[in-house]
């Protein structure tokens, strides 16, 4: 039982613009940045998005996330093939004095 | 750029401890501004931080609730690395272990590590 809430899949086809959700509490996302990360199979997570919408270098600006309160979204815009994969939110939590994690969702591209 | 290097075995006994090591390249173990944390993922836990080690003057240590009386995180400052210890491990523990950086934006390659008989 994670401790973000994430949608276990979320689908689309290419070109398309799709949102992922994390939900989480007043002592994660309430009050801490949230780090989006991409987990292809096989490999560790790779940092996508973090502290408030930025991008390591060499992730494209089609990938973007919000935050509203305890809840955040990561937007991937003109979906590719490519983007197949699982993506996962990130948080400190002040209460538990650790990071915790969504339970991942998988983008399947149609 | 900050490299990681994971070590140690895949298979570790029930009962037995688990250990393992992350080399670090490109950072110190030392730095003041760094901090150095293990994860493991699971099919049945997903991804579950289990703790860090820093240094503010002095070596601070956290971990998790779930495995805070099995875990110990050590850095070792003569090899710039640090090591994950988990005593007592049971089947529920096998998972691929990370080490990652402190706003986890460096992974090690991970090492799936299995506890059986």
């Amino acid at each position: 039982q994670s401790v973000l809430t994430q949608p276990p899949s979320v689908s689309g086809t290419p070109g398309q613009r799709v949102t992922i959700s994390c939900s989480g509490s007043s002592s994660n996302i309430g009050s801490n940045t949230v780090n989006w990360y991409q987990q292809l199979p096989g490999t560790a997570p790779k940092l996508l998005i973090y502290k408030n919408n930025q991008r390591p270098s060499g992730v494209p600006d089609r990938f973007s996330d919000s935050r509203s309160g305890t809840s955040a979204s990561l937007a991937i815009s003109g979906l590719q093939s490519e983007d197949e994969a699982d993506y996962y939110c990130a948080a400190w939590d002040g209460s538990l004095n650790g990071w915790v994690f969504g339970g991942g969702t998988k983008l399947t591209v149609l | 750029q900050v490299q990681l290097q994971q070590s140690g075995p895949g298979l570790v006994k029930p009962s037995q401890t688990l250990s393992l090591t992350c080399a670090i390249s490109g950072d110190s173990v030392s730095s003041n501004s760094a901090a150095w944390n293990w994860i493991r993922q699971s099919p049945s836990r997903g991804l579950e931080w289990l703790g860090r080690t820093y240094y503010r003057s002095k070596w601070y240590r956290g971990y998790a609730v779930s495995v805070k009386s099995r875990i110990t995180i050590n850095p070792d400052t003569s090899k710039n690395q640090f090591s994950l210890q988990l005593n007592s491990v049971t089947p529920e523990d096998t998972a691929v272990y990370y080490c990652t950086t402190k706003e986890n934006d460096y992974w090690g390659q991970g090492t799936l590590v299995t506890v059986s008989s």
